[in-house]
């Protein structure tokens, strides 16, 4: 069974850093792009990042480029997200998503990331 | 806002059928076949129920289909049941990323 397992998330402070992770199963990690996509509270889906298979290629959406980075370990089947100086509102769920632009099949159950003081 | 724009509710009884439009422009929607549709319940990830405007992924039911013309996708449900009832997302590619809609609630009477 293909599965996506999101962690890393809770409360931090603005300003503060945060890495959330995604453990692949089931599939050829190495072989897939993989995404972030997040949704605020209440609001509706925004795609964040995504990285190619072997990790030579990322791309970002411009209200979190240059505080986000996407990274993999593909001999671990592992996404992270690694984000830094955050903001209220980067308060979300975090999902990583398995595909290609515009393709996200399946989606992890996501984490929930809590920016306040 | 979003990039794409959806009604924001839909509604109808069971058995009957419904369409979600999902508008954007020449440089996502209109400019690429490559739209998908997700269906989310409260508290539950989003499901990827239609791909590159009109496939359905294993395991859907054939009730849903997908279609476009010109800046407009669609999403039609048909023969509506009680679990139908969700949230639905339009997403298109565009220039390296991917534009989500705002979201559409689909309530079944």
């Amino acid at each position: 069974e293909v599965q996506l397992v999101e962690s890393g998330g809770g409360l931090v402070q603005p300003g503060g850093s945060l890495r959330l992770s995604c453990a692949a199963s089931g599939f050829t990690f190495s072989s897939y792009w993989m995404h972030w996509v997040r949704q605020a509270p209440g609001k509706g889906l925004v795609w964040v990042s995504r990285i190619n298979s072997d990790g030579s290629s990322t791309s970002y959406a411009d209200s979190v480029k240059g505080r986000f980075t996407i990274s993999r370990d593909n001999a671990k089947n592992t996404l992270y997200l690694q984000m830094n100086s955050l903001r209220a509102e980067d308060t979300a769920v975090y999902y990583c998503a398995r595909g290609r632009l515009a393709l996200f099949d399946p989606w992890g159950q996501g984490t929930l990331v809590t920016v306040s003081s | 806002q979003s990039a794409l724009t959806q009604p924001a509710s839909v509604s109808g009884s069971p058995g009957q059928s419904i369409t979600i439009s999902c508008t954007g422009t020449s440089s996502d929607v209109g400019g690429y076949n490559y739209v998908s549709w997700y269906q989310q319940h409260p508290g539950k990830a989003p499901k990827l129920m239609i791909y590159d405007v009109s496939n359905r992924p294993s395991g859907v039911s054939n009730r849903f289909s997908g279609s476009k013309s010109g800046n407009t996708a669609s999403l039609t449900i048909s023969g509506l049941q009680a679990e139908d009832e969700a949230d639905y997302y339009c997403s298109s590619y565009t220039s390296s990323s991917t534009s989500f809609g705002g979201g559409t609630k689909l309530t079944v009477l």
